[in-house]
């Protein structure tokens, strides 16, 4: 099993769809992130939650919505996404306090607005 | 503003040597990251450099010099399986992940 697993892995949905994409960390960390990324542009921090509280919220539009309940899982809400939206949305943790704080990234869920 | 910058793609052929290159900008510096993403597939730690001079890891080799802003990623006895994107990241001062758009690699036989 992967450390860090996404649900799904693709996805479709209409600009008047509610979707939700899911993340679990199986490493134990404190950390977990989603990024978005496109094509050609380096990866977009969207949230940080440390220890389930919320650190970091880059001014991501509120059709965005993050809920973290424990440390293993986190989920973004979505609702009324526009097209310029379609992108890969990754999801990663990382053990916060130690020196590397290296990041481990899910496989991400492929997102398409239509 | 800070900034990373990596060539956007770059061929080589199997069995030979590639350095892919990267200069940063950044307001300061806590560590610089080289990932290894196939397409499709989750973005996968390779290496961390935080002092200068040069890390090996088998076939990958990565150098920082901190002076310059610079970093390159070594890549020896090339396979076609190498042929991914190759992203470099830094730690600024604040302990921000400061991500460059990657350089695609293709290796051709």
């Amino acid at each position: 099993e992967t450390g860090v697993t996404q649900t799904p892995r693709h996805l479709v949905m209409g600009m008047t769809n509610k979707k939700s994409l899911k993340c679990e960390q199986h490493l134990g960390h404190n950390a977990m992130y989603w990024y978005k990324q496109s094509a050609k542009k380096p990866l977009e921090l969207m949230f940080v939650y440390n220890f389930k509280e919320q650190t970091e919220n880059n001014s991501v539009p509120s059709r965005f919505s993050p809920e973290c309940p424990n440390s293993s899982h986190l989920f973004l809400h979505l609702h009324t996404l526009q097209p310029e939206d379609s992108a890969l949305y990754l999801c990663a943790s990382s053990q916060e306090g130690t020196g590397e704080n290296i990041q481990y990234f899910g496989a991400g869920t492929r997102l398409s607005v239509l | 503003g800070q900034n990373i910058d990596q060539p956007t793609e770059m061929t080589a052929t199997e069995g030979a040597i590639v350095q892919i290159n990267c200069t940063y900008q950044t307001s300061g510096f806590n560590g610089l990251f080289w990932y290894q993403q196939h397409a499709g597939e989750a973005p996968t730690f390779l290496s961390y450099n935080v002092l200068d001079g040069l890390e090996e890891k088998g076939r990958f080799s990565s150098f920082l010099s901190r002076s310059k802003g610079y970093s390159y990623l070594l890549l020896k006895e090339l396979q076609m399986k190498d042929s991914a994107s190759y992203l470099c990241a830094v730690t600024d001062s604040n302990y921000q992940l400061i991500w460059g758009a990657g350089t695609k690699l293709i290796i051709k036989p």
